[in-house]
């Protein structure tokens, strides 16, 4: 089968730095992506990964472990911004995404 | 590029009618992918296809759902006989070389 699990929900406060984890399973892997949704909006790229290791853009950072199945978005210097849902998704063998529950972040003052 | 349009952007309908969303991607996109997504959920995958041919339909989607491309630009999703549980946002995305570029959404209402 196909599984992505993510966390639900997390918080945290301005300035800090927030780690959100992913744990895939499916039919085929050819990488991984974290997409960022504001409440009624599209979801918009954040990243992708696709061979094992960090891939850093700005103070966003993703990670990768294909032996695992398991990849992470790493948030620094958190901003009011930030509070969004973060979506996990890996695509198969037959190109298409498949997504998380997507984590619902909120970011404190 | 002006982006993955989609028309309408919010939908009310009653039980029962018939609704059809249209998706325009980017042009030079050869792939087009239509998910749902309800409140707190990640978006799922309904089909896609590659120029005019149809790849792949979820296994989960109800024979009401239709989706075609003809002439491999625009799309169109249409539901037949709409329930309740058709409530949703439903996203399309298009794609090129690897990257995926998501629409705004239609959101649908069936009251």
């Amino acid at each position: 089968g196909q599984n992505i699990d993510q966390p639900t929900e997390m918080t945290a406060t301005e300035g800090a730095i927030v780690q959100i984890n992913c744990t895939y399973q499916t039919s085929g892997f050819n990488g991984l992506f974290w997409y960022q949704q504001h409440a009624g909006e599209a979801p918009t790229f954040l990243s992708y990964n696709v061979l094992d290791g960090l891939e850093e853009k700005g103070r966003f950072s993703s990670f990768l472990s294909r032996s695992k199945g398991y990849s992470y978005l790493l948030l620094k210097e958190l901003q009011m911004k930030d509070s969004a849902s973060y979506l996990c998704a890996a695509r198969d063998n037959t190109d298409k995404l498949i997504f998380g529950t997507g984590t619902r972040l909120q970011v404190f003052p | 590029d002006t982006g993955v349009s989609q028309d309408p952007r919010h939908k009310i309908t009653k039980r029962g009618q018939n609704v059809t969303f249209r998706c325009d991607p980017i042009s030079e996109h050869n792939r087009l992918y239509w998910y749902r997504q309800t409140l707190g959920q990640g978006p799922e995958f309904l089909t896609y296809f590659q120029n005019e041919a149809q790849l792949e339909k979820s296994r989960l989607l109800s024979d009401r759902f239709s989706a075609e491309r003809p002439k491999g630009s625009f799309s169109t999703l249409e539901i037949q006989r709409t329930e309740q549980g058709d409530s949703a946002m439903y996203l399309c995305a298009s794609s090129y070389t690897g990257g995926y570029t998501f629409g705004s959404g239609t959101r649908l209402t069936v009251v």
